[in-house]
């Protein structure tokens, strides 16, 4: 089955504790990308990469690392993660880098930094 | 830059009866237009989508949405909702022509009422 898995769906974390969520589609897909959901915001991205070893900020990149050294995986990492980055994350796959691609997203994470 | 306005936060509406989602857009450009669906406690999937052709795009679960570029709107409407259509709807769009980025609207929440 075609999909993006997303590890793991629920995390409760402290000021500080670096982690890191992972993310893998099967699909072989070249692009790949991070969303976070926060209400009356709507998603918004983080970081995307059109390919592996290449990878760009989103609109809202600060707080976070991400990685693509193969095409499967995209982890996104929170080096000392605060309370502000509490929110629902979804990472999402595409084709191709073209932007009337479909995107399949991931079940997501949700995050709470106490 | 393109952007997207889902003037609706919420929109309750009775089963069987139809329902419009409004969409607002504006760019510069050529675009291309989504709606992802968020069911609860899962991650967004592709409703339909306008690249190019008839402005009139039908998609699942017999969801359809109509283009109009002198109203830069992509409604989403359906004739009869069913209590499963209880989810979360987003607009997204993109300005056409190799890598642009997707933009996602605030969401708009279906709730279905028996």
């Amino acid at each position: 089955e075609a999909q993006v898995t997303q590890n793991p769906r629920y995390l409760i974390t402290v000021t500080g504790k670096k982690l890191t969520v992972t993310c893998s589609q099967n699909m072989n897909h070249e692009y790949m990308s991070w969303y976070r959901q926060d209400p009356g915001l709507g998603l918004r991205q983080i970081y995307y990469s059109m390919n592996v070893e290449v990878t760009d900020k989103g609109d809202v990149p600060e707080g976070y690392k991400v990685s693509r050294k193969e095409k499967r995986n995209f982890p996104l990492i929170l080096e000392s993660p605060s309370p502000n980055q509490t929110s629902l994350y979804f990472c999402a796959s595409r084709e191709g880098w073209a932007s009337g691609t479909e995107a399949f997203f991931g079940q997501g994470t949700r995050l709470t930094v106490v | 830059a393109q952007s997207v306005t889902q003037l609706d936060s919420q929109v309750p509406v009775f089963e069987e009866a139809p329902v419009e989602l409004r969409c607002n857009y504006s760019s510069s450009v050529s675009v291309y237009l989504f709606w992802y669906v968020q069911y609860p406690n899962q991650g967004l999937q592709l409703l339909l989508k306008y690249l190019s052709g008839s402005t009139l795009v039908k998609g699942i679960n017999g969801f359809e949405a109509e283009f109009n570029k002198s109203q830069t709107s992509f409604h989403l409407r359906k004739p009869s909702v069913h209590i499963s259509d209880t989810a979360e709807y987003f607009c997204a769009v993109s300005d056409s022509g190799g890598y642009q980025k997707v933009t996602f609207g605030t969401g708009t929440k279906l709730q279905v009422i028996p």
